[in-house]
């Protein structure tokens, strides 16, 4: 079936440094979109991304889907203590009887140190 | 309020129970769908409903049945709890014209699960 592998599993910043975190998937996908849930609450939709070489920017995040639609990142330029949480990505299998399932990866958990 | 809002918050029960789980939600989304949320693994699909008559199995379906009394309520069951699936429940909605593609899911608050 579907993976969807995401790495890494935790990251510890800084105040002000810059996180990544990357998302592959065993399949090629139809989009991927991105989540983030907070400790304690819900997953919260950030982002979909639909077209290879897709490059999103929402502020001080910037979002890119691959040029063979099998991976996506996510990048957060100078953390703040208000991007902590636990960033998801999930995808829905191109083709095939998929049918809107969206996998989503294992998820990154971000800690930010004031 | 909530748009999408699950009871109960938190339940501990015992191995053998029977357990339901209840999704509403106020958004008006014909797709409604149950994810675990387990440490380290993400969330997971159980089932998920296109519309009342349209159900489906997700990823880990087994020890779970699921319930669309109308489109705005998506039940899920355990008939016979057991301890590993002690999780983080969520429900979600969501609502798209294509049907390969869920659009935004918008999450319940999660239904806490302890099977002793």
């Amino acid at each position: 079936g579907q993976q969807v592998m995401q790495i890494p599993q935790y990251q510890h910043v800084q105040e002000g440094e810059d996180f990544t975190t990357y998302c592959n998937s065993s399949t090629t996908l139809s989009n991927i979109q991105w989540y983030k849930q907070r400790p304690g609450g819900h997953p919260v939709f950030l982002i979909q991304l639909v077209k290879s070489g897709e490059v999103k920017k929402q502020k001080r995040l910037t979002f890119q889907f691959g040029e063979a639609k099998k991976n996506s990142s996510l990048h957060i330029t100078a953390t703040q203590t208000t991007d902590v949480g636990t960033y998801f990505c999930a995808g829905t299998r191109a083709g095939g009887t998929s049918y809107g399932k969206l996998t989503f990866g294992q998820g990154t958990i971000l800690t930010v140190h004031p | 309020d909530a748009d999408v809002t699950q009871t109960p918050r938190n339940r501990i029960t015992k191995t053998g129970k029977r357990i339901m789980l209840e999704c509403s939600q106020t958004k008006g989304h014909d797709r409604m769908y149950w994810y675990r949320q387990d440490p380290g693994l993400g969330l997971q699909l159980i089932y998920y409903s296109f519309d009342v008559k349209d159900i489906n199995k997700g990823e880990i379906s087994d020890g779970y049945s699921v319930s669309r009394q109308a489109q705005a309520k998506f039940s899920l069951s355990l008939e016979s709890a057991i301890p590993n699936q002690t999780a983080l429940y969520f429900c979600a909605t969501s609502d798209s014209r294509w049907r390969d593609d869920t659009g935004e899911l918008f999450f319940g608050e999660g239904s806490r699960l302890t099977v002793l």
